[in-house]
């Protein structure tokens, strides 16, 4: 079963325009960690922001913070002030408890476009 | 920063040849290190987990025999593609976890590789 959901294949934004950019999991862990990643056309997966489960603020890393519901079981990734530069594939994906010893579950992406 | 190296970063070989990928932490010390797949405009999908020391831990549906993973040392895990055909054309890429911590971060996280395109004709 697909633990990590993400609904939009794509989306568009114009530049210095906030996006949001969904995404849904599935665990019946009670700890667990929720990741976005940003993969430009070059294919590096590159860090955004974390997210653990018993985290009861929501992270911000710059412009890019996780609107974390958990009984809603969501971590919208929410990006303000898009530049042109953040056009890419992202990826939300969880690891089922907290040790980093387990691999990343990974959702199927969304293309962001950012335009001028 | 952590840094994890992957090479080569791209590869084209014949079908029928076996390719090797080579997955270096370079500043720091991974007991754990993870190899995923990814084809064309789709997600990262998990292979296997290496385990230095130990054998790999393969996911279903991957062949050992044919993705063969060797983690012979803290740093430097090894996957090798045997007798590859052209639907093994993909990029691989790995990640590495710091056990230590001591690579900056919280929660021991995982690093990853800038991948390798492998195109097998």
């Amino acid at each position: 079963a697909q633990k990590i959901t993400q609904t939009q294949p794509g989306m568009f934004v114009q530049e210095k325009e906030a996006v949001t950019l969904d995404c849904t999991y599935d665990t019946s862990d009670q700890s667990y960690g929720l990741f976005w990643y940003k993969q430009p056309s070059s294919g590096e997966m590159i860090f955004l922001i974390y997210q653990g489960s018993y985290d009861e603020q929501n992270a911000t890393e710059g412009r890019y913070s996780l609107n974390f519901q958990k009984a809603r079981k969501s971590a919208n990734l929410v990006i303000s002030a898009s530049q042109l530069g953040d056009s890419a594939m992202y990826f939300c994906a969880m690891r089922e408890g907290l040790d980093s010893g387990y691999a990343l579950n990974f959702g199927k992406g969304t293309s962001l476009l950012v335009t001028p | 920063g952590a840094v994890v190296s992957q090479h080569p970063s791209w590869v084209i070989c014949k079908s029928g040849t076996s390719v090797k990928i080579e997955c270096r932490s370079l500043d720091f010390q991974a007991t754990t290190m993870f190899w995923y797949r990814q084809f064309p405009k789709q997600s990262l999908m998990l292979m296997a987990t290496s385990n230095e020391g130990s054998k790999a831990t393969y996911e279903q549906g991957v062949e050992k025999d044919k993705f063969l993973i060797n983690h012979a040392s803290l740093t430097l895990s090894t996957l090798t593609v045997t007798s590859a055909h052209p639907e093994d054309s993909s990029f691989y890429i790995c990640s590495a976890r710091d056990n230590m911590g001591l690579a900056g971060g919280p929660f021991h996280e995982q690093f990853f590789g800038p991948g390798t395109r492998l195109t097998v004709l």
